[in-house]
């Protein structure tokens, strides 16, 4: 089954300098790998995501890289702010079994 | 969201005792899951469902058991709880194959003593 490894497990950075978050999968038939953002207390919930098809995505300050050729998919956050802080989930999913594995998560301090 | 809820949110259980947690989505999405959520873990997969009367295991699907009886109502029932079971667990849909965005519901914390 798909193994999705997320690195690394805590980040810290300072406000405005930009945050990299790094995941690998294993299962070569995923197409779909959304990212996820829990803050403390709460559910997670999508922040973007993207698709085999696409090598790139942005909205605003954060942007998607994917590499399906090496299996990995990176989050990019530019110009950080005190509200970016959380835990943030990386995970892939194929058609083949419907299933959405998560990465273990990475949690990201925004230091003043 | 408020189209997907649990229930309880919290609730404290001894070892051995029977546990249903419930999930009650009003959108009417095929496909449902259940996580649990440990420190050091992530969201792990328990089980999940296409459809009612379809399930699936997951990642870490022994010790529960599920029914998908109707739709929007996907109960996950921990049988004799044990204390590795003390988790949170979270319920969510997603709309069908072609609709990957997962919504999550609230989120139970379950404690076994």
């Amino acid at each position: 089954g798909e193994n999705v490894e997320q690195h690394p497990s805590t980040l810290s950075v300072q406000e405005g300098d930009s945050a990299v978050i790094k995941c690998t999968y294993s299962d070569s038939a995923s197409n779909y790998f959304p990212w996820y953002k829990q803050e403390l207390g709460k559910r997670p919930q999508l922040i973007i995501d993207i698709r085999s098809n696409v090598g790139e995505k942005k909205d605003q300050r954060i942007a998607v890289t994917l590499n399906k050729t090496a299996k990995h998919f990176s989050l990019h956050i530019t110009e950080t702010q005190p509200e970016d802080s959380a835990v943030y989930f990386c995970a892939a999913s194929s058609h083949r079994d419907d299933k959405i594995i998560f990465g273990k998560g990475t949690r990201l301090h925004i230091l003043p | 969201d408020a189209g997907i809820t649990q229930s309880p949110r919290y609730k404290i259980t001894e070892t051995g005792r029977q546990v249903t947690l419930m999930c009650h989505q009003t959108w009417s999405h095929s496909y449902m899951f259940w996580y649990r959520q440990d420190l050091g873990h992530g969201l792990r997969l328990i089980y999940y469902s296409a459809a009612a009367d379809i399930t699936d295991k997951g990642e870490v699907p022994d010790g529960y058991v599920v029914s998908r009886s109707k739709t929007e109502n996907f109960p996950l029932t921990l049988e004799s709880a044990t204390r590795s079971q003390t988790s949170v667990y979270f319920c969510a849909t997603v709309a069908g194959p072609s609709y990957n965005e997962q919504f999550f519901g609230p989120g139970t914390r379950l404690t076994v003593l």
